[in-house]
């Protein structure tokens, strides 16, 4: 089974553009979450979804968006771009069911590495 | 809101031998679950080992397992016959239970070298 993949790997951008990131969740999996990775913060958490609703929102500004398909693909949107949006981002599939995150933990992808010039 | 500490920012072992990692959080939640994930260079963030907070019987997982110490709120992870493959960034997580809740707030990390 395929993991969860995540689109591009590395992304370069300057100030003030807005950046999209995809997310394939592994086959069958309905939740995805989206995780923010810097040396100086460490790993925060951005959002989740569910059958295409946000269940759960970190404390980010709104230039940080989500949204996901119907084929439970997910992407995140960062507007208006700032130097310290530079990171590492990483999405989270899971399979919710009995037993909640416990019997079906976060797998996650690869991560994209965002560049802010 | 949550707190996940893991004191050790750096940390070594040789071949073989055994290391502990420690993690502290602190909550007023009474079930909740807590995880222990790795990082290789790889980037991707790989399970290693989960402990649900109501039970009281430590977790295993062939050579991780871990001490926890839910009044001490303690979770520390213990690697025994260390591998060279064992080399990664650990994190430590907590997550509450119940809900729709499957947001996990992470330590900061401890970045484990195994020397051969």
């Amino acid at each position: 089974k395929a993991g969860v993949t995540q689109t591009p790997r590395y992304l370069i951008k300057t100030r003030g553009q807005q950046v999209t990131l995809s997310c394939s969740p592994i086959s069958g999996h309905r939740s995805v979450s989206w995780y923010q990775q810097t040396p100086g913060q460490g790993l925060q958490f951005l959002f989740e979804y569910f059958s295409e609703t946000q269940r759960n929102k970190g404390n980010f500004p709104g230039r940080f968006s989500g949204r996901q398909f119907s084929n439970s693909r997910s992407e995140m949107n960062v507007s208006t771009l700032e130097l310290g949006d530079s990171a590492l981002y990483l999405c989270a599939s899971s399979l919710p069911g009995t037993g909640g995150p416990y019997n079906s933990p976060l797998h996650f992808g690869n991560g994209t590495r965002l560049t802010v010039t | 809101a949550q707190t996940v500490t893991q004191s050790q920012p750096e940390m070594s072992v040789q071949e073989a031998e055994t290391v502990t990692l420690s993690c502290t959080y602190d909550t007023s939640e009474s079930n909740y679950y807590l995880f222990w994930y790795k990082q290789p260079p790889s980037r991707q963030m790989i399970l290693v080992i989960r402990q649900e907070a109501y039970k009281q019987q430590n977790a295993t997982e062939n050579r991780f397992s871990v001490n926890f110490q839910k009044a001490a709120k303690s979770f520390s992870l213990k690697i025994s016959d260390s591998q060279l493959g064992d080399t990664a960034m650990y994190f430590c997580a907590f997550m509450k239970s119940g809900g729709s809740n499957y947001k996990l707030t992470f330590g900061k990390g401890t970045l484990l070298t195994v020397n051969p």
